[in-house]
């Protein structure tokens, strides 16, 4: 099994709806991140979580909500979707330590 | 904004042939990361630089750091076909709280 799991793998939403992107890890560990990835823009930071407690926006967290269900779950949600917020999300974790970051497969996101 | 920036773009060579990709960043860091990106799927960490360091060596990779100039390189050697990917800096610099800044990659080709 995967170190860190992204569901769905890919998902198409109309303009407007609520979608929710899920992750889990078997990391153990306390640190979680959810990126967004687009085309010549790199990764960029949306929120993340230093335990369960703890929440923090990242670079770009307009229209998007997070919740830290437990230690190993991050969900990202997006309260009303729109158009440019196609992209590919990445949640990941680290040790506190942040000598290396595990990242899930992505979650291909399409709003039409 | 983001942190690291990676030269070149995109870098097409032939097989056996050597790749280098550099990285520059804007302040003063704890450690910086390497990441590669096979099209579309997670990110996996391939090294890490200290900021006390210089050079490090893993397999065919060689990273080096210059905290005067801020910047990084990494050299992958020998290159294969297999090698094609977008590979990423990524750094922990001041005003991250923490987290890790992604450039925008360099896409490798690596022709056969």
């Amino acid at each position: 099994d995967a170190d860190v799991t992204q569901t769905p793998r890919n998902r198409i939403t109309k303009t407007g709806k609520r979608i929710m992107l899920e992750c889990s890890q078997t990391k153990g560990h306390d640190r979680m991140y959810w990126y967004r990835q687009d085309p010549g823009l790199g990764l960029r930071l949306i929120y993340y979580s230093f335990d369960v407690k703890d929440i923090n926006k990242g670079e770009i967290s307009d229209g998007y909500s997070v919740s830290r269900q437990a230690q190993a779950k991050f969900s990202l949600s997006l309260e009303s979707a729109i158009p440019n917020q196609t992209a590919l999300y990445f949640c990941a974790t680290s040790d506190q330590s942040f000598s290396e970051a595990f990242f899930g497969q992505g979650t291909r996101l399409t709003v039409v | 904004s983001q942190q690291g920036e990676e030269d070149p773009q995109a870098l097409s060579i032939q097989e056996g042939e050597n790749a280098t990709m550099n990285c520059s960043y804007k302040t003063s860091i704890n450690n910086l990361q390497w990441y590669r990106q096979n099209s579309g799927r997670g990110l996996v960490h391939l090294i890490l630089i200290r900021s006390n360091e210089r050079e490090k060596h893993s397999g065919r990779l060689r990273v080096t750091l210059d905290t005067s100039k801020k910047s990084s390189s990494l050299l992958i050697t020998a290159s294969r076909a297999a090698d094609t990917a977008s590979y990423f800096c990524a750094t922990d610099g001041r005003g991250s709280q923490g987290n890790l800044i992604f450039g925008k990659g360099t896409k490798l080709s690596v022709k056969p």
